[in-house]
């Protein structure tokens, strides 16, 4: 069973740019979930989607944004970057029809710098 | 705010040692509880969680946990470590009601596990 997938694995941005991230999940889950790991700030929840629909989203501004499209992958978008943007944003996924306490399966990331 | 607490942002451990890596929630609600491994350059892998049932749940690569409902506790124990264990710990929150989904993480704990 292939696992989470995401690409690119690097992207370099200069400040002001719009980066696009994106993510596969494991066949079969219908949920994604967009992390972001900054230094010194930990992992920090960005956004849910589940059957196309965003769902929640964490303490962002709104150039941060993404999709879910038919087949359940998904992509961050991230609007005038900034440097603090720089960060590893990792994507999970999980199977949301069981409820709450699925687990959930995280990819590699994609490692956004920004210059 | 609901937080989690991961007391120590290092752990050195002699190999073949035990260890026990802390964590505590912020919450009197139901929670699901999770812990996962991060290596270098690599996204999380999910060594275990706790759903609901026995206190004591068991992972792989040989770590458990314990669930203490009454102290808002989920250590993480291993009775002998190797140097392959030398990694980034996060220990994670799901809080069930408020349709959030998203995972709460600690700060991580970096275990260094020394020859």
């Amino acid at each position: 069973e292939a696992g989470v997938t995401q690409s690119p694995t690097h992207l370099i941005k200069t400040r002001g740019q719009q980066a696009t991230l994106r993510c596969s999940p494991i066949s079969g889950h219908t949920s994604v979930y967009w992390y972001q790991q900054a230094l010194g700030l930990g992992l920090q929840f960005l956004l849910w989607y589940d059957e196309g629909e965003e769902r929640n989203r964490g303490n962002f501004p709104p150039r941060f944004s993404g999709r879910q499209f038919p087949n359940y992958s998904s992509e961050l978008n991230v609007n005038a970057l900034e440097l603090e943007d720089s960060a590893l944003y990792l994507c999970a996924s999980s199977y949301r029809g069981g409820g709450l306490g699925q687990p959930q399966h995280f990819g590699d990331g994609t490692r956004l710098s920004i210059l | 705010a609901q937080s989690v607490t991961q007391l120590d942002s290092q752990v050195p451990v002699f190999e073949e040692a035990p260890v026990e890596l802390r964590c505590n929630y912020s919450s009197s609600v139901s929670v699901y509880l999770f812990w996962y491994v991060q290596y270098p350059n690599q996204g999380l892998q999910l060594l275990l969680k706790y759903l609901s049932g026995s206190t004591l749940v068991k992972g792989i690569n040989g770590f458990e946990a314990e669930f203490n409902k009454s102290q808002t506790s989920f250590h993480l124990r291993k009775p002998s470590v190797h140097i392959s264990d030398t990694a980034e710990y996060f220990c994670a929150v799901q809080y069930s009601g408020g349709g959030a989904d998203g995972l709460t993480f600690g700060k991580g704990t970096h275990l260094i596990i020394q020859p």
